[in-house]
């Protein structure tokens, strides 16, 4: 499982309150992303990171920052959370992360939220 | 930027049959083209991938083509087994990646 592992791996908040997911991974890989899962829209993602503080948007980012103070982990902030973003969140890892090209993703185990 | 678009949305076969799901893209900078499945519960795990120098790329019983003129690119699952249940994704990009929307497979007995 490429050594990811993302932490809570449920959670259920209540609207209008902060919320930070953290992402994992022991093996130095450069690259990492969050995503968040809906019903009817497959994988979007919301963040990604290329470096430790180099950090860049993604196709749904309103609402979310992200922080990488160190290579092993990926944090994502909700600051204010909202039903609309009760969903199942999942970060993932690409190795090797040459600059030109695409590659391989692995995903970690999921975080679903709740926001009542 | 990017749009992937997938189709079927969903797709039943019969077990021993061939499954073939279908995506496009529009943004010609992409030069990879992974695939996904994903069962109920679990994180998506990749399955087989292509990059844009390749036109065809085969794995046992998944294959994955791409015609990168027309912008499309499809996955092949050949003689289908009941673990082959799952809802499948396709993606392309380079440093990021979109996904489309997901094809739910059911291989019927």
């Amino acid at each position: 499982d490429a050594g990811i592992t993302q932490s809570p791996r449920h959670k259920v908040t209540e609207t209008g309150t902060p919320v930070t997911l953290r992402c994992h991974q022991t093996e130095n890989h450069r690259y990492m992303y969050w995503y968040r899962q809906d019903p009817g829209h497959g994988l979007r993602l919301i963040h990604y990171s290329y470096g430790v503080k180099d950090t860049d948007k993604g196709e749904v980012s309103d609402g979310y920052s992200v922080s990488r103070s160190k290579t092993e982990d990926f944090l994502l902030t909700l600051e204010s959370a909202t039903s609309s973003q009760t969903s199942v969140y999942f970060c993932a890892i690409r190795p090797g992360g040459r600059v030109a090209g695409g590659g391989e993703q692995y995903f970690g185990p999921g975080t679903r939220l709740t926001v009542t | 930027g990017e749009n992937v678009e997938q189709h079927p949305s969903t797709l039943s076969v019969q077990e021993g049959d061939s499954a073939v799901i279908k995506c496009t893209y529009s943004d010609s900078a992409s030069n990879y083209f992974p695939w996904y499945k994903q069962e109920l519960g679990k994180r998506p795990q990749l399955i087989i991938d292509i990059r844009s120098n390749v036109g065809e790329k085969k794995d046992q019983r998944i294959a994955v083509t791409l015609n990168k003129t027309a912008k499309h690119f499809s996955l092949h699952i050949t003689e289908t087994q009941p673990e082959d249940s799952a809802v499948y994704f396709c993606a392309g990009g380079a440093q990021k990646l979109v996904f489309g929307q997901g094809t739910r497979l059911t291989i019927n007995p």
